[in-house]
């Protein structure tokens, strides 16, 4: 149990356009997810904290603008890069909270490698 | 400021015992993580400590002394595949996880 997936596993877009990245628990209810960013040979950065029907908090220093992120049910959250240029190029990952084991458990989607060109 | 420090790297060989430490200096304890994370992919979870004391799991233990801000990860009989990085957390008072850099697991032959 407590499967999370991401959509796609990779994209390559070019400079200036959108890319949407999908989270979704599969076999449980996620009342929190979160956006990482992890750059080759970093650790984890956390982006953002997605709670579902509400707006999502970000870390100091993420553009709220740039990245969206929607968290419109239980069970998915997505992640849009606006106007992407070759700086956003880096492995998101999302992780989700299983609401009915308690606060504790995080479980990690397998992450979306994004190269911008 | 909030801190969790680990090595940046160790080497190890295949069937020996290696321990990675990690030392916290966070805005709360809710409880320690450690994650196992290959090369391109996303991390996955080895253990959780929130009391004191050693837990073990097959060929992993984890270490924690709170009073310490000090936790360990034992790994026994080295496989090759253990090559990776090894992530501590920490939960804070807001149950935001805080991540140390990760400590790079070298298996050699």
């Amino acid at each position: 149990g407590a499967v999370v997936s991401q959509h796609p596993s990779r994209v390559i877009c070019k400079s200036g356009t959108s890319v949407k990245i999908e989270c979704r628990s599969l076999d449980f209810q996620a009342t929190t997810m979160f956006w990482y960013r992890q750059f080759p040979k970093q650790s984890l950065m956390l982006m953002a904290t997605s709670n579902e029907g509400s707006k999502a908090t970000y870390e100091q220093g993420v553009e709220k603008d740039k990245f969206l992120i929607n968290h419109a049910s239980l069970t998915l959250s997505t992640l849009t890069v606006t106007s992407a240029h070759p700086e956003d190029s880096s492995f998101y990952i999302c992780s989700a909270r299983d609401a009915a084991s308690g606060i504790y458990e995080q479980y990690f989607g397998p992450g979306t490698r994004l190269t911008v060109t | 400021g909030q801190n969790i420090d680990q090595p940046t790297e160790m080497t190890a060989t295949e069937g020996a015992i290696v321990q990675i430490n990690c030392t916290y200096q966070t805005s709360g304890f809710n409880g320690l993580f450690w994650y196992q994370q290959h090369a391109g992919e996303a991390p996955t979870f080895l253990s959780y400590n929130v009391l004191d004391g050693l837990e073990e799991k097959g060929r992993f233990s984890s270490f924690l002394s709170r009073s310490k801000g000090y936790s360990y990860l034992l790994l026994k009989e080295l496989q090759m595949k253990d090559s990776a990085s090894y992530l501590c957390a920490v939960m804070d008072s807001n149950y935001q996880l805080i991540w140390g850099a990760g400590t790079k697991l070298i298996i050699k032959p």
